[in-house]
C-alpha cells in the first residue's frame, strides 16, 4: 500500500523569504502523479502543482516549484517569495496512474500548517 | 461554471440520527468519492464510484453508505451517526480518462454530539 508522509507539522516564514515543504512516499509503483494541495482558511482544496513520476523535469507554477527525488521517494514544495496569503495548510498527495476509468484515488499526507508572518 | 457542489456545508447533529450529504458535479464525470478529513491523518477515502450504479469502499467506508444513481450526483449517507464521524467532508469527481484532474467540492463541516 501506498503512504504519504509530512514531517513537518507547522512552518512559519517571513514575507517574501522562501520556504520548503517536505514529502516522502512509498510505493512500488513506477508510474504515478504527486500533488500539492492548498488549504487556506476557506476550507477549499486547491491544487498548486501537479507531477508526473514518468518526467524527469521538475514541475514549477509560478513561484511554487518542487524537488522530485524518485529514486529517494521525495518530493518537497518551495515557495518562492512568499504572500500573505500563502499562509494555508498544505497537503502532500499520491495517485498512481490508473487506466481509463480505473479510479483516481488520492492518498493524503498529514498536512503542513505554514505560516506566512508580516 | 464546472464546479462540485455539497450540501449542507455546516451541520450539527446527535447521534443516531439518520443523514445525507449531497453531492452534484456539473462536469460530466465518470469518477466521484468521498474523502474525510482530520487533524493529523489528512484526508482519507470513505467510498468512490466509477459510474452509475458502481460503486466501491474507500479507506474507511464504516458507518456510511452511498449511492450513484445519476451520473451526476453521489450521496453519502449516515445511516447512524456517531461522535467518531465528526469531520470535514468533501466530495470530489473527475473525468475517467484524465483521473489526475479532481475537482474537489467546498467541504461539509460535520458535528455529532
Amino acid at each position: 500500500a501506498q503512504t504519504v508522509t509530512q514531517s513537518q507539522p507547522e512552518m512559519s516564514v517571513q514575507e517574501a523569504e522562501t520556504v520548503t515543504l517536505s514529502c516522502t512516499y512509498d510505493t512500488s509503483e513506477n508510474n504515478y502523479y504527486l500533488f500539492w494541495y492548498k488549504q487556506p482558511p476557506s476550507r477549499q482544496m486547491i491544487l498548486v502543482i501537479r507531477q508526473e513520476a514518468y518526467k524527469q523535469q521538475n514541475a514549477t507554477e509560478n513561484r511554487f516549484s518542487v524537488n522530485f527525488q524518485k529514486a529517494a521517494k521525495s518530493f518537497s514544495l518551495k515557495i518562492s517569495d512568499s504572500q500573505l496569503g500563502d499562509t494555508a495548510m498544505y497537503f502532500c498527495a499520491f495517485m498512481k496512474h490508473v487506466k481509463y476509468n480505473q479510479g483516481g484515488k488520492l492518498i493524503f499526507g498529514q498536512g503542513t500548517e505554514l505560516s506566512v508572518k508580516p | 461554471e464546472a464546479q462540485v457542489t455539497q450540501n449542507p456545508r455546516y451541520l450539527i447533529t446527535v447521534t443516531g440520527k439518520k443523514l445525507t450529504v449531497t453531492c452534484s458535479q456539473n462536469m460530466n464525470h465518470e469518477y466521484m468519492s468521498w474523502y474525510r478529513q482530520d487533524p493529523g491523518l489528512g484526508l482519507r477515502q470513505i467510498y468512490y464510484s466509477m459510474n452509475v450504479e458502481v460503486t466501491d469502499k474507500g479507506d474507511v467506508p464504516e458507518g456510511y453508505k452511498v449511492s450513484r444513481k445519476e451520473k451526476r450526483n453521489f450521496p453519502l449517507i449516515l445511516e447512524s451517526p456517531s461522535p467518531n464521524q465528526t469531520s470535514l467532508y468533501f466530495c470530489a469527481s473527475s473525468p475517467g480518462d484524465r483521473s489526475y484532474e479532481q475537482y474537489f467540492g467546498p467541504g461539509t463541516r460535520l458535528t455529532v454530539t
